[in-house]
């Protein structure tokens, strides 16, 4: 399983796009690129997920570049109630289950 | 998508008892997952239940402490056993979704006293 790396914090204003990058050196082939939504006493939300290129839905939009040892979140115009953990996993898709492995995540603060 | 319910949402326990989680998922599925998030950190897993089997646990967990049960497809417990201030966390119940994405209840925010 890739291990990933991301900021432990980062901290951004009403309005700002954010971008939180994500580092994992050691993606496999058939590895897929998830990321993760936590709120203070809930669990993880699903956001998005990619192979390569980009991907956008309605909540965010994900980017990949051609080597894929990377990846960037990216949040248009985040309000206050963005402020969360988000975290990047990177997961095999085999069509069987899937072990999700969380790393320490990255806690953004939206500020007024 | 899943919806997931968990219970009960909170507890305070007495050290040396034990606690069983309930997770009820409304949809019929074959694994379902078990996490442990302690305070101000990031989420492990404790183990992977497929109906009909043993659970799996992953390094640093074993089923004389966290033994789980899952009689159907829509159901698991997972109990907290013979409980430590050491295990105040926050658990966890997950399942997956067709793209793999995943789907997890509120979670049972347990304090042992």
């Amino acid at each position: 399983l890739a291990k990933t790396t991301q900021p432990i914090s980062m901290d951004s204003y009403e309005g700002q796009e954010v971008n939180i990058t994500c580092s994992h050196n050691n993606i496999a082939t058939n590895d897929y690129i998830t990321w993760y939504q936590q709120f203070p006493s809930q669990g993880p939300r699903f956001i998005i997920q990619g192979y390569k290129t980009k991907v956008t839905n309605e909540v965010a939009s994900l980017f990949i570049p051609a080597d894929r040892k990377s990846s960037t979140l990216s949040l248009p115009r985040v309000s206050l109630s963005d402020t969360a953990v988000y975290y990047c996993l990177v997961v095999l898709l085999s069509g069987g289950y899937n072990k999700l492995i969380f790393g320490a995540g990255t806690r953004l603060a939206v500020h007024p | 998508s899943a919806v997931i319910s968990q219970k009960p949402s909170r507890d305070i326990c007495q050290r040396g008892t034990s606690l069983t989680i309930q997770c009820q998922v409304d949809s019929q599925v074959t694994m379902m997952f078990w996490y442990r998030q302690q305070p101000g950190q990031s989420l492990t897993l404790i183990a992977t239940a497929n109906q009909g089997s043993e659970a799996t646990y992953e390094s640093g967990f074993v089923i004389d402490k966290f033994p789980i049960s899952r009689p159907n497809l829509t159901f698991s417990t997972l109990t907290v056993s013979n409980m430590s201030p050491e295990d105040s966390s926050i658990y966890l119940c997950s399942v997956q979704g067709a793209r793999g994405e995943a789907f997890f209840g509120q979670g049972t925010r347990l304090t042992v006293v």
